[in-house]
């Protein structure tokens, strides 16, 4: 089995200030993980992804991750936040099919002008 | 390239009544899934489907029906409303994995059900 815990439910950084949302994940099997972004009144879109290339994921928007496999964690980074980045933020993790997709409870990313 | 569309978007429903939220997928994923999501919680699988006349309960699917006759439509209902239902509902479409390389989720924009 796996899961995913977010360890801040809140995030605030003014803008042009970094990004990081931290991610720890637990999995019995090699793991995916995810990164979704969900704005206000809409679904989830997809930010990036890690499943066993690359260490450090780059995805859309500026942000990255990096899977650290010692430390079971895939935090979330951004250079310099954009007031656009507000939203709520998912880590995933899933096993070898996406028929069981673990979602952390989120983190809230707020952005101070 | 409409995605995922789920309708309706907002519903309030009286205790016991039934209804089916609608989702529809037009890029011809096989795998469609039903979450909820609670106030500061994340997405919980209700259903999920591998294909067109195959379904299977996830994480959170009691009082909760769904059907895949076609591969386009996942349609989830609720036979008898409770208040516990009251939660934002969302339905994603992906491609199979392949091994190890997870395909990511489509999601739809959800909709808000209120049980009173």
């Amino acid at each position: 089995a796996q899961s995913v815990t977010q360890l801040d439910s809140h995030v605030s950084v003014s803008e042009g200030t970094p990004v990081l949302l931290r991610c720890n994940y637990s999995s019995s099997y090699s793991p995916s993980l995810f990164w979704y972004v969900q704005h206000p009144n809409k679904g989830l879109q997809l930010l990036l992804k890690y499943t066993s290339a690359a260490t450090l994921v780059k995805g859309i928007n500026g942000f990255e991750a990096e899977f650290k496999k010692s430390e079971t964690s895939f935090h979330l980074t951004k250079p310099s936040a954009h007031m656009s980045d507000a939203a709520e933020y998912f880590c995933v993790v899933t096993a070898y099919n996406n028929n069981d997709m673990r979602f952390g409870a989120g983190t809230r990313l707020t952005v101070k002008p | 390239n409409a995605g995922v569309t789920q309708t309706p978007k907002f519903r309030i429903l009286k205790i016991g009544q039934s209804m089916t939220l609608q989702c529809t997928q037009d890029m011809n994923h096989n795998y469609m899934y039903w979450y909820r999501q609670d106030p500061g919680m994340g997405l919980k699988l209700i259903y999920y489907s591998v294909g067109a006349g195959i379904t299977d309960k996830g994480e959170v699917p009691n009082g909760y029906n769904v059907s895949r006759s076609t591969t386009e439509d996942f349609p989830l209902r609720l036979e008898l409303a409770a208040p516990s239902q009251t939660s934002v509902y969302f339905c994603a479409s992906s491609h199979p994995g392949q091994g190890t390389q997870n395909q990511p989720q489509h999601f739809g924009d959800g909709t808000r059900l209120s049980i009173l």
